[in-house]
């Protein structure tokens, strides 16, 4: 099993629309989570942390469930420029450092 | 503020030849990382480097050295390139807290023919 999984997509969704990614991690003892962004060729970018209480970033919320080992990141109203690959990244204590393990990613169209 | 920078871009290779792949940060991060990135495979960690002079492998090691030169550099050697080794190459660093993002290179497309 894949220590962080996400449904690769691709999700095409006409501007407006809300649309929601989910991402599963395996490690209960991972600390800290994160989406990021990543556009074609390029580096991924933080979008944003994912903190237990849920957090809301303008159009963007992001929920962690430590529970059942669950993160998601929920977009609303959708624009051409949110078209990306959005990567999922859990982050635990290894070996004297914090690694980073990132899911595939999961694509996004936006659609005129 | 430059922030981490890589080189080359682009490189193309023919099997067995070698190179290095140059990674600095100006900000002082005790932290850092190679990934590599291939299609439907995510970025997968090749080395890190926790502090100056220690580097550790990650999950795909093979094929590749590494060099933590000083607290500012860290890079990445392939001795004898081959085809399974054409990937993207990312350089990243952070500060060793948990919350801490990680700062990325802008990356090197590797093509080993």
């Amino acid at each position: 099993r894949k220590e962080v999984e996400q449904d690769p997509g691709p999700f095409n969704v006409p501007e407006g629309a809300t649309v929601a990614f989910n991402c599963t991690y395996s490690n209960s003892a991972s600390q800290s989570f994160f989406w990021y962004r990543q556009d074609c060729r390029k580096e991924p970018k933080l979008l944003m942390s994912v903190y237990s209480s849920g957090n809301e970033d303008g159009r963007f919320t992001a929920q962690l469930n430590r529970a059942s080992q669950y993160i998601s990141l929920l977009i609303r109203d959708s624009k051409l420029s949110d078209s990306a690959t959005y990567l999922c990244v859990v982050n635990m204590w290894d070996s004297g450092t914090y690694k980073y393990i990132f899911g595939t990613g999961t694509r996004l169209k936006v659609l005129a | 503020n430059a922030g981490v920078t890589q080189t080359p871009k682009f490189q193309v290779l023919k099997t067995g030849q070698s190179m290095t792949l140059q990674c600095a940060q100006d900000m002082n991060h005790n932290s850092m990382y190679w990934y590599r990135q291939d299609p439907g495979m995510g970025l997968r960690l090749i080395y890190y480097s926790a502090s100056e002079g220690t580097t550790d492998k990650g999950e795909v090691p093979n094929g590749y050295n590494v060099s933590r030169l000083n607290k500012r550099e860290f890079s990445l050697r392939l001795e004898s390139a081959a085809p399974s080794q054409t990937s993207v190459y990312f350089c990243a660093s952070n500060r060793d807290s948990p919350r801490e993002k990680l700062f990325f290179g802008s990356g090197t497309q590797l093509s080993v023919l």
